[in-house]
């Protein structure tokens, strides 16, 4: 069975840092590409990164670009998500999903886990 | 960057309605388009990827079209479990971008 489980969410005041990490289990995690998608409460859903299975390939939305970098290491079955000179327009829901690259679609997702950037 | 739009922004139909959501593409992105269902307080689900291909496990009540910029997700007979935003999901250039959703609830 797929699991993606998050962690490392938390309060952290604006201008702070945060590590996020996502545990993958259940599936050759060396294989699949992977993104982070955040969703603020009461809003919609916002991609953040992509990194491909060998890391050869990484993406951000222009909202992050910049201040987070995406990483993972696959002798760990983990991805992770550095987050910096947070802002209190990141506080979201953050969640870790498996993708298909070739047609870009998220078929697993992690429960997700909550960043509150407030003073 | 390409935008996504949906209509509605909200509907509310009966059990058993055939409902239709459209989205759209400010620029055409073939059929690299997937549908996803999200209940309160749930996580995401896959309903449909490259525009019309439903996910395994998924209710056959639910079917996808379109190519290009416009695409339609279509739920042929509403349930009461149905009731969630329904986001579409662009990917092109390694580019992710989500419609805003929509909600969908009963009359």
């Amino acid at each position: 069975e797929v699991q993606l489980v998050e962690s490392g969410g938390g309060l952290v005041k604006p201008g702070g840092s945060l590590r996020l990490s996502c545990a993958a289990s259940g599936f050759t995690f060396s294989s699949y590409s992977m993104n982070w998608v955040r969703q603020a409460p009461g809003k919609g859903l916002e991609w953040v990164s992509s990194i491909s299975s060998s890391s050869s390939y990484i993406y951000y939305a222009d909202s992050v670009k910049g201040r987070f970098t995406i990483s993972r290491d696959n002798a760990k079955n983990s991805l992770y998500l550095q987050m910096n000179s947070l802002r209190a327009e990141d506080t979201a829901v953050y969640y870790c999903a498996r993708v298909n690259w070739n047609y870009g679609y998220a078929g697993y997702w992690g429960q997700g886990t909550l960043v509150t950037v407030s003073s | 960057d390409i935008q996504m739009t949906q209509s509605p922004s909200s509907l509310s139909a009966s059990v058993g309605d055939r409902v239709t959501i459209t989205c759209r593409a400010s620029q055409g992105i073939s059929n690299y388009l997937a549908w996803y269902q999200q209940k309160p307080g749930k996580v995401p689900k896959l309903l449909i990827y490259a525009a019309s291909t439903l996910q395994s496990g998924v209710p056959s009540r639910f079917s996808g079209s379109g190519s290009g910029t416009d695409f339609t997700l279509t739920i042929s007979s509403l349930q009461p479990e149905d009731v969630a935003t329904y986001y579409c999901q662009k990917y092109n250039s390694a580019l992710f971008t989500f419609g805003p959703g929509t909600k969908v609830d009963i009359k």
